[in-house]
């Protein structure tokens, strides 16, 4: 099984600030990785896929980079609705695996 | 917009079945892969497993030897009966479609083990 492991666990910024998100793969997954944003009481939602491609709706603050065994995740600029959890998951191979998220707080 | 919503027990006794279903509205669930996902403070996000609209299946191995999962076409429905569980089962189960990344999920029901 593909361990996915992100960094930091905690990230304490404010807004307008600059985030940046790891995901690194205890393998490859080549660009077979997603990254999903979760708020309190709410399912996953889905803001990256295909490692780079945003999904409908995604504004472009978000933006997303790598390929191989590492990834990062950047929210250009923190607005107040972005403070959250964020999740990579990987769909290479048999079965697909979450990191264990990020948490966006404000600070 | 297609919409999921779980449905099921929220309380399951140690070494009972789990049993869900999801409802799905606003489209078909025909020609498509529909995924059981859950999450505990534990493990995190962990993918259950899938079917096709076809009844074809593919299970997490971690999961496999107590999971069974079933689709009703007529019914626009998909099941999922996870046995023997413990306390470990105890999680927020989504159900969501397969569009080769998770697009959209349902709003998730908790299930609590506990005699």
């Amino acid at each position: 099984e593909i361990v996915l492991t992100q960094s930091p666990a905690t990230l304490s910024l404010s807004p307008g600030e600059r985030a940046t998100l790891s995901c690194r793969a205890s393998q490859s997954v080549y660009s077979y990785l997603a990254w999903y944003q979760q708020k309190l009481g709410q399912a996953p939602r889905l803001l990256i896929y295909g490692a780079s491609n945003r999904a409908t709706g995604i504004p472009a603050r978000f933006s997303s980079s790598g390929s191989g065994t590492d990834f990062t995740l950047t929210i250009s600029s923190l607005e107040p609705e972005d403070f959250a959890v964020y999740y990579c998951q990987q769909r290479s191979s048999w079965p697909w695996t979450f990191g264990q998220g990020t948490k966006v707080e404000i600070k | 917009q297609v919409q999921l919503q779980e449905s099921g027990p929220g309380l399951v006794k140690p070494s009972e079945t789990l049993s869900l279903t999801c409802t799905v509205s606003g489209g078909s669930i025909s020609s498509y892969y529909w995924n059981w996902i859950r999450q505990s403070a534990g493990k995190g996000l962990e993918w259950i497993g899938r079917i096709y609209s076809s009844g074809s299946t593919n299970y997490n191995p971690s999961l496999k030897s107590r999971v069974t999962m079933s689709i009703d076409t007529s019914k626009n429905q998909f099941s999922l009966k996870l046995n023997s569980v413990t306390a470990a089962d105890t999680a927020v189960y989504y159900c969501a479609r397969d569009e080769f990344w998770f697009l959209n999920w349902g709003q998730g029901t908790l299930v609590t083990v506990s005699s």
